[in-house]
């Protein structure tokens, strides 16, 4: 069955360095997101992109986030210069068609501690 | 304030039990998820609901959608221990665009 995978499983970083989180979505989806949960949070909503462009980003996407589809098949998140507050766990999904139709498949997940 | 409210947030209940979770917002929702989420991985979708007064099922779970799409509810029949997690409801809301917003989950814990 297609899934969404993401690595790394767990990166831990220090404060001001810049990470780099990976995401393989499902090969025929064109929709694609990124969402972070912080420990005993609710999931909340980073970026979605389509087309090559980001098709709408939250509040927290600020400055210090990009996203990437350097090739075909990888989808990236950057933090540039992490802080204590990025430690979450950050899901990427993928859907098919936009959500008012498609489905969302998510990853299992990269856990970022920043020390 | 939330956005989408779930409730309860936390149930802990017997083996054989039902149970029902509750997903609520002022505002409309162009559709709606559920899914399910274990301790250190991703949401798995459960559900989408879109049309108003929908009813889906799968197996023992139920899912209905408020005719004013505005709420929603998963109805577990006779839990087991194995259904035991955290259910997230998450909806894309008319006034809000695009986004999925997520609803912080009811824990459930199923005693066997």
């Amino acid at each position: 069955e297609p899934e969404v995978t993401q690595t790394p499983s767990h990166q831990v970083t220090q404060m001001g360095q810049e990470v780099i989180l990976r995401c393989v979505p499902i090969s025929n989806h064109l929709y694609f997101y990124w969402y972070r949960q912080i420990l005993g949070q609710k999931v909340e909503f980073l970026v979605s992109f389509y087309n090559n462009e980001i098709s709408e980003k939250s509040e927290i996407f600020d400055d210090q986030f990009s996203v990437e589809r350097p090739d075909g098949s990888n989808f990236t998140l950057k933090i540039r210069s992490t802080k204590l507050e990025d430690s979450a766990m950050y899901f990427c999904a993928s859907s098919e068609r936009d959500l008012n139709t498609g489905e969302l498949f998510f990853g299992e997940g990269s856990r970022l501690t920043v020390l | 304030t939330q956005l989408l409210e779930q409730s309860p947030q936390f149930l802990s209940i017997q083996e054989g039990e039902n149970l029902t979770v509750y997903c609520n917002s002022s505002s409309v929702f162009s559709s709606l998820q559920w899914y399910r989420q274990e301790p250190g991985e991703g949401p798995v979708l459960l559900v989408t609901v879109v049309t108003g007064g929908e009813v889906k099922k799968l197996k023992r779970l139920t899912f209905q959608f408020g005719d004013a799409r505005k709420d929603s509810s998963l109805h577990i029949t006779a839990a087991q221990p194995g259904d035991t997690g955290l259910y997230l409801c998450a909806g894309r809301l008319m006034e809000y665009g695009n986004k999925l917003v997520f609803g912080a989950g009811t824990i459930l814990r199923v005693k066997s």
